[in-house]
């Protein structure tokens, strides 16, 4: 599976939206890019995924470029309760079970 | 929303004992993992089990671990004779598919070994 790119940490206001940015300039068509997140301590939580189109659920809108190259991630109103490592992931189709494959992420301070 | 369970949340052992580290999968997934961090490190792989059978398992998973589905809900980790090493959160997670599918993880048990 392709190899991504994070910031090691952002800062990010209350109330704003967040945009973590994501590197994944190996990617190949088949793979998928997902984000995790991992408020402290707890078991890392999924919060989307997409192949080529932007996504967009509940929790946040995931950007992808068009030569699929790098993503952002946005929490369009970030809250307190957004502050965790962020990680941005890369896994094809038909990976194996063990290639979810967790990096260092992105850790994000969301202040008042 | 569909969660996956794990017990105890917190265990402490003596080096040298046996532990059983027990999830609960949501119900209609298929695949279950395990999945370890260490205090400040990565969230790393530890084994995958599909179909009553180990599917994938990491360097780190050797003769010591074991994991077993013992009936339709529970899915265990089991360690053999711990090390002081072993001291980590442990991470089940289940998912409905491969692929596509997002991975669902229980809130971890962290296991100290003294």
């Amino acid at each position: 599976d392709a190899k991504t790119t994070q910031p090691t940490s952002m800062d990010c206001a209350e109330g704003r939206a967040a945009n973590l940015p994501c590197n994944h300039s190996t990617i190949s068509g088949n793979e998928y890019v997902y984000w995790y997140r991992q408020i402290h301590s707890q078991g890392p939580q999924y919060i989307i995924h997409g192949l080529k189109n932007n996504e967009t659920n509940e929790m946040a809108s995931l950007i992808i470029t068009e030569d699929r190259k790098s993503s952002t991630l946005i929490l369009p109103h970030a809250t307190l309760r957004d502050t965790a490592v962020y990680y941005c992931i890369v896994r094809g189709m038909n990976s194996g079970y063990s290639t979810l494959t967790f990096g260092k992420g992105t850790m994000l301070l969301v202040s008042p | 929303e569909p969660e996956v369970t794990q017990t105890p949340s917190h265990q402490v052992t003596q080096m040298g004992q046996e532990v059983i580290l027990r999830c609960v999968p949501i119900s209609n997934h298929l695949y279950f993992y395990w999945y370890r961090q260490i205090l400040g490190q990565k969230v790393e792989f530890l084994v995958s089990f599909y179909n009553n059978e180990i599917s994938e398992k990491s360097e780190i998973f050797d003769d010591q671990f074991s994991v077993e589905r013992p009936d339709g809900s529970n899915f265990t980790l089991k360690i053999r004779s711990t090390k002081l090493e072993d001291s980590a959160m442990y991470f089940c997670a289940s998912s409905a598919g491969q692929g596509s599918y997002g991975y669902t993880f229980g809130s971890g048990t962290r296991l100290t070994v003294v």
